[in-house]
C-alpha cells in the first residue's frame, strides 16, 4: 500500500517570504501522480499543483512550486511571496491504483500553514 | 465549469433521523467519491462510484448508503448515525482511470448528528 507522509504538523512564515512544506511518499508503482491540495477554514479543498512520476521537470504554477526528488521520495511544495491568504491546511495526495480504471486519491496528514502580517 | 455543488451546506440531525446530502457536477466526469473528514484530519475514503457503479467501498457501516443515479449526481443517504458521525462530508468528482487525474472538490457538508 501507498503512505504519504507529511511531517510538519503547523508552520508559520511572515507574509513575502517562502515556505516550504514537506512530503515523503513510498509507493512500489513507477507510474504514479502527486498532487497537493489547499483547504481553508471554510472546507473545500482546492487542487494546487501536480507532478507525475515520469515528468524531468519540476511542477510550477503561479507562486507554487513542486521541489520532486524522485529517488528521495519527496514531492515537498513550495510556496513564494506568501500572502495572508495563504494561512490554510495543506494536504499531499498521491493516486493509488485500486483495479481495472479505478484508483483513489490517499492524502497525508497535512500541514497547517499560517502567515504572519 | 470546474464546479462540484454540496447540499446542503450544514446539516443537523438525530440519530433517528433519516437525511440525504447531495452533489452535483457537470464536468462530464464519470468518477465520483464521498470522503469523510474529522476535524484537523485528512480526508479518509468512504466510497467510489466509476461509471455509476459503485466500485469501491471502504467498509463503511451501513448507515451510511451512497446512491448515483446519473453520471452527474451523488448522494449520500443517512440513517440511525451516531454522534461520532459528525464531520465534513467531502465530494469530489475527476475522470475515470488515469494516475494524473486531479479530483474536483465540493465545499463540503458540515453534519452535525445530536
Amino acid at each position: 500500500a501507498q503512505k504519504i507522509t507529511q511531517t510538519q504538523p503547523g508552520m508559520f512564515v511572515q507574509e513575502k517570504e517562502a515556505v516550504t512544506l514537506d512530503c515523503t511518499y513510498d509507493t512500489s508503482d513507477q507510474s504514479y501522480g502527486l498532487f497537493w491540495y489547499k483547504q481553508p477554514s471554510s472546507g473545500e479543498m482546492i487542487f494546487l499543483i501536480y507532478q507525475g512520476s515520469y515528468d524531468e521537470q519540476n511542477a510550477t504554477e503561479g507562486r507554487y512550486s513542486l521541489n520532486f526528488q524522485k529517488a528521495r521520495k519527496s514531492a515537498n511544495l513550495v510556496i513564494s511571496a506568501s500572502q495572508l491568504g495563504d494561512s490554510a491546511m495543506y494536504f499531499c495526495a498521491m493516486r493509488e491504483p485500486y483495479g481495472g480504471a479505478t484508483n483513489k486519491l490517499i492524502f497525508g496528514t497535512g500541514t497547517l500553514l499560517a502567515v504572519q502580517p | 465549469d470546474t464546479e462540484v455543488t454540496q447540499t446542503p451546506k450544514h446539516l443537523v440531525m438525530g440519530m433517528t433521523n433519516k437525511k440525504s446530502l447531495k452533489c452535483e457536477q457537470h464536468m462530464g466526469h464519470r468518477a465520483m467519491y464521498w470522503y469523510k473528514q474529522k476535524a484537523k484530519k485528512p480526508p479518509e475514503l468512504m466510497f467510489v462510484y466509476s461509471y455509476e457503479k459503485l466500485s469501491i467501498n471502504e467498509s463503511v457501516p451501513s448507515r451510511f448508503s451512497p446512491e448515483c443515479p446519473n453520471s452527474s449526481l451523488l448522494n449520500l443517504h443517512l440513517h440511525a448515525l451516531q454522534p461520532e458521525d459528525s464531520a465534513l462530508y467531502l465530494c469530489a468528482s475527476s475522470p475515470v482511470g488515469g494516475m494524473n487525474t486531479e479530483a474536483f472538490f465540493g465545499q463540503g457538508t458540515r453534519l452535525t448528528v445530536v
